[in-house]
């Protein structure tokens, strides 16, 4: 079974600032997408970013960037340049490429992150 | 113009009662999911349905109902509710189920069981 861990619960950067969020998965699939999903207060969960496990290269979305280490099976999301309109939940997800149960997005436990004036 | 609606956006009940969260989607794609966020935050898959065929069927009481009349549509059924049923239910679509198929979600149902 895939196990998706964030080990913050509450994070809050300053506007402007650069944070990183972590995410670290365990699974013994050999290909695999990763995902970072936002969900503001108005609860409408977001596609960020994703990223295939195949590609060495880490995904970019124009502030929103991730560190992909895969032996480490590590995923973090950096925001650079933070805005008031980043403040949300963010949630780190896994879906596995084959072998049944596509399309099941299996989600992390949140980072809850406040960007500060 | 909204993708993927939900109705209604809030719903309080008593325990024993049935109750259906209908959920719609205006951008064409062939298959639906049902997701429930509980009080933690923890948002864990319930169902997924593609071309109107059950795909996941994660384990969850079969109190719960996925019922889903044609391929926009994918409405949500529950019997004899019960306080642990209190959550956010996201819908959310995606043209396929292939990971690169992003999934857009609807803007949640939040199920209150007194």
């Amino acid at each position: 079974a895939q196990t998706v861990t964030q080990s913050q619960p509450e994070m809050s950067v300053q506007e402007a600032e650069t944070v990183t969020l972590s995410c670290t998965y365990d699974t013994s699939e050999s290909n695999y997408y990763l995902f970072w999903y936002k969900q503001p207060p108005s609860r409408q969960m977001i596609l960020v970013i994703r990223q295939e496990a195949y590609k060495q290269q880490n995904a970019t979305e124009n502030r929103f960037s991730v560190n992909f280490q895969k032996a480490a099976k590590s995923f973090s999301l950096k925001i650079s340049d933070s805005q008031l309109g980043d403040t949300a939940m963010y949630f780190c997800a896994f879906m596995k490429r084959y072998g049944g149960s596509q399309g099941n997005l299996i989600f992390g436990k949140g980072t809850k992150l406040s960007v500060k004036p | 113009d909204t993708a993927v609606s939900q109705t209604p956006k809030y719903l309080v009940t008593q325990m024993g009662n049935d109750k259906s969260i209908k959920c719609e989607q205006n951008l064409g794609h062939d298959t639906m999911y049902w997701y429930k966020q509980d009080s933690k935050k923890f948002l864990k898959i319930m169902f997924s349905y593609n071309n109107k065929e059950l795909i996941i069927n994660e384990t969850v009481p079969n109190r719960f109902s996925p019922k889903s009349p044609d391929k926009a549509h994918l409405n949500l059924h529950i019997n004899s509710l019960e306080l642990g049923d209190s959550a956010v239910y996201f819908c959310a679509s995606s043209p396929g189920l292939e990971p690169t198929d992003t999934q857009y979600f609807g803007p949640g149902t939040r199920l209150t069981v007194l």
